[in-house]
């Protein structure tokens, strides 16, 4: 079993529609998940940060995470061409010394 | 807004030779690591790096890799030997505690031939 995965996609959506991005993780000892963008050839841009179970909402972003499930998602609101990227979600598990455990990415394609 | 930095951008190199790779993290920070992303592959850790010591490190970083903070700015990466599956870009990343944000800097590319 992968330690992080994501649907590689593309998922496509239109633009100023809801992007839903999804990840599962394996460790239930995991505590911080993050999500990160990066455009094609760039470094990975911190997006959302999230710590407990619930929504965290930050302008068109809401980070939700469920541990019982094992579940973290990110919620894009009025998608932009310009978000169109890959998402990466990152798992950290302190006692580990605090090392991002990064899935494969999900591809994000906004439609005009 | 502080950011992490990284160079050389493009680093190109023969098997074998040396590389250094240098980062300069945001200053406040401090626990520091290394990434490496292979092309078309997920990133991947390598090593992380707390009050002048090794915190942890994977099964990719052998003793063909090592770590320093030369001074009280630089965080540098070297790969001693260099192989042609070393070529990847490797991302170095910095945060102010061990469980929190990890800021990444843009990256070098490196291409071994």
């Amino acid at each position: 079993q992968k330690e992080v995965e994501q649907n590689s996609g593309p998922l496509s959506v239109p633009e100023g529609a809801i992007a839903s991005l999804n990840c599962t993780y394996s460790d239930r000892g995991s505590q911080s998940f993050f999500w990160y963008r990066q455009y094609s050839g760039k470094s990975p841009e911190l997006i959302m940060s999230i710590y407990s179970n619930g929504d965290k909402e930050d302008g068109r972003f809401t980070a939700q995470l469920n541990k019982a499930s094992q579940y973290v998602s990110l919620l894009i609101r009025d998608s932009q061409p310009s978000d169109s990227a890959t998402y990466l979600c990152a798992v950290n598990r302190p006692g580990t010394a605090s090392k991002l455990t990064f899935g494969t990415g999900t591809r994000l394609q906004v439609t005009l | 807004e502080p950011e992490v930095t990284q160079t050389p951008s493009h680093q190109v190199t023969q098997m074998g030779q040396e590389v250094i790779l240098r980062c300069v993290p945001i200053s406040n920070h401090l626990y520091f690591y290394w990434y490496r992303q292979i092309l078309g592959q997920k990133v991947e850790f390598l090593v992380s790096f707390y009050n002048n010591e090794i915190s942890e490190k994977s099964e990719i970083f052998d003793d063909q890799f090592s770590v320093e903070r030369p001074d009280g700015s630089n965080f540098t990466l070297k790969i001693r030997s260099t192989k042609l599956e070393d070529s990847a870009m490797y991302f170095c990343a910095s945060s102010e505690d061990r469980a929190h944000e990890q800021y990444f800097g843009p990256g070098t590319r490196l291409t071994v031939t």
